[in-house]
């Protein structure tokens, strides 16, 4: 069965340090998503993307995050200036198109910043 | 209102009993309301889902109910085993203006089914 994949699966990074975290979606799937969730906490969405651009992003997702498809399959997060609070499970998400609603999530990338 | 009210916070059941986990919403604009299940240290993972103009849906031992008019929907766990405790995820989709989809999840419920 397909499923997405991300890397790492645990990254620990000083304050202040860009990170980039991965991700290999659904291969059919157009649609592509990061979420996080602080520990013990809900899940939150923190931006989509479709045909190579931002279609939503939340009030999280400020100016020291950016995402990319680099190539056909990877899908990638970067964080340009880790802070404390960015500490969390950083899950990817992929769903085959605007109708299915499937949303299908990865095992996760647990960042910490030190 | 992008919010998706979950509770309770946490459930402990004996095998075979029937967990019952609620949700509540606001926004009629949600279209789609599917329940994650997460074992801890993985994603979650799609469980059963249901659109607003159905009133119920089954799927094996699970099964959701929906109130439309009281912006209200449950997931039923029955025959509840110890290989159901995990956390639950109610959570509502919206379209957005880019087309494509946003889940709003609730808070969760940590559900313990004990042997």
């Amino acid at each position: 069965e397909p499923e997405v994949t991300q890397t790492p699966s645990h990254q620990v990074t000083q304050m202040g340090q860009e990170v980039i975290l991965r991700c290999v979606p659904i291969s059919n799937h157009l649609y592509f998503y990061w979420y996080r969730q602080i520990l013990g906490q809900k899940v939150e969405f923190l931006v989509s993307f479709y045909n190579n651009e931002i279609s939503e992003k939340s009030e999280i997702f400020d100016d020291q995050f950016s995402v990319e498809r680099p190539d056909g399959s990877n899908f990638t997060l970067k964080i340009r200036s880790t802070k404390l609070e960015d500490s969390a499970m950083y899950f990817c998400a992929s769903s085959r198109d605007g109708v299915s609603y499937e949303q299908y999530f990865g095992p996760g990338t647990r960042l910490t910043v030190t | 209102q992008q919010q998706v009210k979950q509770s309770p916070q946490s459930l402990i059941v004996q095998k075979g009993g029937i967990p019952i986990i609620n949700c509540a919403y606001e926004n009629t604009a949600f279209d789609y309301f599917p329940w994650y299940q997460q074992f801890p240290g993985k994603g979650p993972a799609l469980l059963i889902a249901i659109r607003p103009d159905v009133s119920e849906k089954k799927e094996g031992r699970f099964t959701i109910s929906f109130n439309k008019s009281a912006k209200q929907f449950s997931l039923h766990i029955m025959d509840s085993q110890p290989g159901d405790s995990a956390t639950y995820f109610c959570a509502a989709n919206h379209k957005t203006q880019g087309g494509s989809e946003k889940l709003v999840f609730g808070k969760g419920t940590k559900l313990t089914v004990n042997p």
